[in-house]
């Protein structure tokens, strides 16, 4: 079954660092790009990251970059992301998912991880 | 960035109605549009790709058109478990950005 589970998620302080894991079975992980989409309580879904399936290509979107960073290990089947200096507003539930390229959008998602960022 | 919007952002249907859901790209984004059912409590599951392409598994009452700016998701034939909120998303370039979503449920 192809399955992706996250993991990682808390309660943080502002200013705090948060690492998210994904894990991923039931298929080849290295032939397929990932990324992360988060949504905050009550809205709607905000694309967060990309990376393609070697690694090789990494995107961000402008509320993140600098903060946070996306990686892989193909190894360990495995899609990460560091997230440093959290703002309240980077309170949300973390999906990973999958797509097949770049311009076929998002197959397969996890379940999520939730993130609070609260003094 | 590309903005996405959707009409409308909600509506009341009945089992087994025809129901349409429109979204347009501030942009041309070609056929690079995505279509994604999320449930409450549930992550995002997907439903159409390239605008017209079918998930596998995905019910034959969902069908997608359009190209360029504008877009429309349709469900021919309201089924119960098609109550949800359903979101547009672009693929053409990053950032990726999603609609604000249409909210679809019981009359």
């Amino acid at each position: 079954e192809v399955q992706l589970v996250e993991s990682g998620g808390g309660l943080v302080q502002p200013g705090g660092s948060l690492r998210l894991s994904c894990a991923a079975s039931g298929f080849t992980f290295s032939s397929y790009d990932m990324n992360w989409v988060r949504q905050a309580p009550g809205k709607g879904l905000e694309w967060v990251s990309y990376i393609s399936s070697s690694g090789s290509t990494i995107y961000y979107a402008d509320s993140v970059k600098g903060r946070l960073t996306i990686s892989r290990d193909n190894v360990k089947n495995s899609l990460y992301l560091q997230m440093n200096s959290l703002r309240d507003e980077d309170t949300a539930v973390y999906y990973c998912a999958r797509s097949v390229s770049y311009y076929y959008g998002m197959d397969v998602w996890g379940q999520g991880t939730t993130v609070t960022v609260s003094s | 960035d590309i903005q996405m919007t959707q009409s409308p952002s909600s509506l009341s249907a009945s089992v087994g109605d025809r129901v349409t859901i429109t979204c347009r790209a501030s942009q041309s984004i070609s056929i690079s549009l995505n279509w994604y059912q999320q449930k409450p409590g549930k992550a995002p599951k997907s439903l159409i790709y390239d605008t017209s392409s079918l998930q596998s598994g995905v019910p034959s009452r969902f069908s997608g058109s359009g190209s360029g700016t504008d877009f429309t998701l349709t469900i021919s034939s309201l089924q119960p478990e098609d109550f949800a909120t359903y979101y547009c998303q672009q693929s053409f370039s990053t950032p990726f950005t999603f609609g604000p979503g249409t909210k679809v449920d019981i009359k």
